[in-house]
């Protein structure tokens, strides 16, 4: 059974700019959720996936973009990167059967300079 | 809404000790709770959960938790804390497995 993983791991990008995280759902999930975590926070939900559509969404602004793919792995864009943004990316995948534990990657760590 | 609080940022205790990181809650509907470590530069794994069912669960590692519906809280313990269970424990809540809520977190450091 392959774990959820994440790419890059590491990521320094210039105010501005755009940014595309991936992430590959644990074997056997069909749901992915994002999540911000800046430094010395918990996890902050950005959005979440199921089924290639968009099942939730937390308080972040439309520049943070989402897609889910048919073998359900997943991608978060970023417009117009700022200096906040910088933070560890992380995602985690889940399967909708009820009584859900969502199993998390090692996560991006996005540097915005 | 759901919402989650840690008392206690940082928490110390000698290897040997009891380990208590406290999580309070709160939540309109049932809640599903849970306790995640996260090591430096690492992602977030599952210690224990809580859905349904006996209030005292068991999770990896010696650790445990309790539901206390009266309190609002499920306090994660340890009866004997070791080296390596020094980490970031963050308490997270879920309403029927979706839109879950952490906590701020509580870094645990365990002295020898």
């Amino acid at each position: 059974e392959t774990g959820v993983t994440q790419s890059p791991t590491h990521l320094i990008k210039t105010r501005g700019q755009q940014v595309t995280l991936r992430c590959s759902s644990q074997s056997g999930h069909n749901t992915v959720s994002w999540y911000q975590q800046a430094l010395g926070q918990g996890p902050q939900f950005i959005f979440q996936y199921y089924r290639e559509e968009e099942n939730g969404r937390g308080n972040f602004p439309p520049r943070f973009s989402g897609l889910q793919f048919p073998n359900y792995s997943s991608e978060l864009n970023v417009n117009a990167l700022e200096l906040d943004d910088s933070a560890l990316y992380l995602c985690a995948s889940s399967s909708q059967t009820g009584q859900e534990t969502q199993y998390f990657g090692p996560g991006t760590r996005l540097l915005v300079l | 809404a759901q919402s989650v609080t840690q008392l206690g940022s940082h928490v110390s205790v000698s290897e040997g000790a009891l380990v208590l990181l406290r999580c309070n809650y709160s939540s309109s509907v049932p809640p599903y709770l849970f306790w995640y470590v996260q090591y430096p530069n690492q992602g977030l794994q599952l210690l224990l959960k809580y859905t349904t069912g006996a209030t005292l669960v068991k999770g990896i590692n010696g650790f445990e938790a309790e539901f206390k519906k009266s309190e609002t809280s499920f306090h994660l313990t340890k009866p004997s804390a070791h080296m390596s269970d020094a980490a970031e424990y963050f308490c997270a809540v879920s309403n029927y497995g979706q839109n879950f809520v952490f906590g701020p977190g509580t870094r645990l450091s365990v002295l020898p």
